[in-house]
């Protein structure tokens, strides 16, 4: 098993592009995050899924979309980059059926610079 | 204030001390995470545990549920202990909330 997958793992984008970034497991996870780190703060939430076709925001929304249109992969999308959008961004997933309290599993993060 | 916090921030010591590092939270939890992030920047998670005590190796984990307190130890610590270990609580809303991380520098 790969476990939890990011691309791309380094991007540089200007002001005002966006991307996409691409999370994948093969763990057959219910529920996927995106979280953001920056230094001297924990991982916070940005938005997560609990399952296919559904999305709810987390604690550190603004900026983000995400769409979860298979049950393996989660995307984040940034529309119009900007500079506080720099961050190292992990995905994770958990949450096998029937089960409470799982053990989360993260990606190797993408860092993003935004110029 | 944060609902996790960790003690402390940094520390640093000397190969074969017993290191140990706390984690408070302000919330009712189901679950306390203990995850070790390497300077390469990858988080595993360590343990998971919702009472007692847990042993991996020379990492034990307790929790005290009644003063909503863990602490993580690491016994005969070696340089490639070396990590941010970081505390994280799974409450209600089932979201794990995370603390700012202790790092964690073991020299030889």
């Amino acid at each position: 098993n790969a476990g939890v997958t990011q691309t791309p793992k380094f991007r540089v984008l200007k002001t005002g592009q966006s991307m996409t970034l691409l999370c994948a497991q093969d763990m057959n996870h219910e529920y996927m995050y995106w979280y953001r780190q920056d230094p001297g703060m924990g991982l916070r939430l940005i938005h997560y899924s609990v399952g296919e076709g559904t999305t709810a925001k987390g604690e550190v929304p603004d900026g983000y979309n995400v769409s979860r249109l298979k049950k393996q992969n989660f995307l984040l999308g940034l529309e119009s980059a900007a500079p506080s959008q720099t961050s190292v961004y992990f995905c994770a997933s958990d949450r096998t059926s029937g089960r409470p309290n799982n053990e989360q599993f993260f990606g190797p993060g993408t860092r993003l610079t935004v110029l | 204030k944060n609902e996790v916090e960790q003690s402390p921030q940094n520390l640093t010591a000397q190969e074969g001390e017993f290191i140990t590092i706390n984690c408070s939270y302000s919330v009712g939890i189901s679950a306390l995470h203990w995850l070790q992030q390497h300077p390469g920047g990858g988080i595993v998670s360590l343990f998971m545990l919702s009472s007692g005590k847990k042993k991996h190796g020379r990492l034990i984990a307790t929790i005290n549920i009644q003063e909503k307190h863990s602490s993580l130890h690491i016994t005969a610590s070696h340089p490639r202990d070396s990590a941010v270990y970081i505390c994280a609580v799974r409450g209600g809303a089932q979201k794990l909330v995370f603390g700012q991380g202790t790092r964690l520098t073991i020299n030889p």
